[in-house]
């Protein structure tokens, strides 16, 4: 079983709805990334959080410590929000940074 | 604007053939890391670099060297020794590099495909 397992791998939506990917994990963190990889290969980094929730336009990211789990949360999305959305996890120093294997978004018109 | 560039985009490698993919960043970042991605899998590390001069193993660094002789720099060879080099490689830098956890700024990559 992976470390940090992410649903679902594939997500087909259309243009304005509300979209939600999950990320769970198995181990003690110390803080969670949301990455967003597009088709041409370059990841941006999207949230790093450790508690609670963040909030960037119409990106949300929420955080449940006891439970180990992570949701991401698109609004009113967009063919532009398609990418794949990657989960991970620090384990421990900055070095250590375990993948889930992304969450393909195919947002259509 | 600041920010990592990888170069080349693209490569074609023969077998038994060294490489080396370059990773320059101008963040003034302390610390740099190589990842490989495979399709299916998550980013694996290969190497990362805290400080000058100083760099440490990841979880599949056979096969792959890199020196860090300048802040900015963090070129990574892959060698003859990697059995199945062809993947996507992507470097990345972070403020610190010592404790806790930090945002990471990612290259476009480098897609490195053995004929």
């Amino acid at each position: 079983k992976n470390e940090v397992e992410q649903s679902p791998q594939n997500l087909t939506a259309q243009e304005g709805e509300f979209i939600t990917i999950n990320c769970s994990y198995s181990v003690g963190i110390s803080a969670l990334h949301w990455l967003q990889q597009h088709p041409g290969g370059g990841i941006v980094s999207l949230f790093m959080l450790s508690s609670g929730k963040k909030k960037h336009g119409r990106l949300i990211a929420t955080i449940n410590i006891q439970e180990k789990h992570s949701s991401l949360h698109i609004t009113a999305s967009h063919p532009r929000d398609s990418a794949v959305y990657i989960c991970a996890v620090n384990t421990g120093t900055a070095s250590k940074l375990t993948f889930g294997t992304g969450t393909r978004l195919q947002v259509t018109l | 604007d600041g920010g990592i560039t990888q170069s080349p985009k693209y490569l074609f490698r023969k077998e038994g053939q060294n490489v080396t993919l370059s990773c320059e960043q101008n963040l003034n970042h302390d610390a740099m890391y190589w990842y490989r991605q495979d399709p299916g899998q998550g980013l694996r590390l290969i190497y990362y670099s805290q400080i000058v001069n100083d760099f440490q193993k990841g979880d599949i660094a056979e096969g792959y060297s890199v020196s860090r002789e300048k802040k900015e720099s963090f070129p990574l060879t892959v060698t003859s020794a990697q059995k199945n080099p062809t993947a996507f490689y992507l470097c990345a830098s972070s403020r610190q590099g010592a404790l806790g956890a930090n945002v990471l700024t990612f290259g476009a990559g480098s897609r490195l495909t053995v004929l």
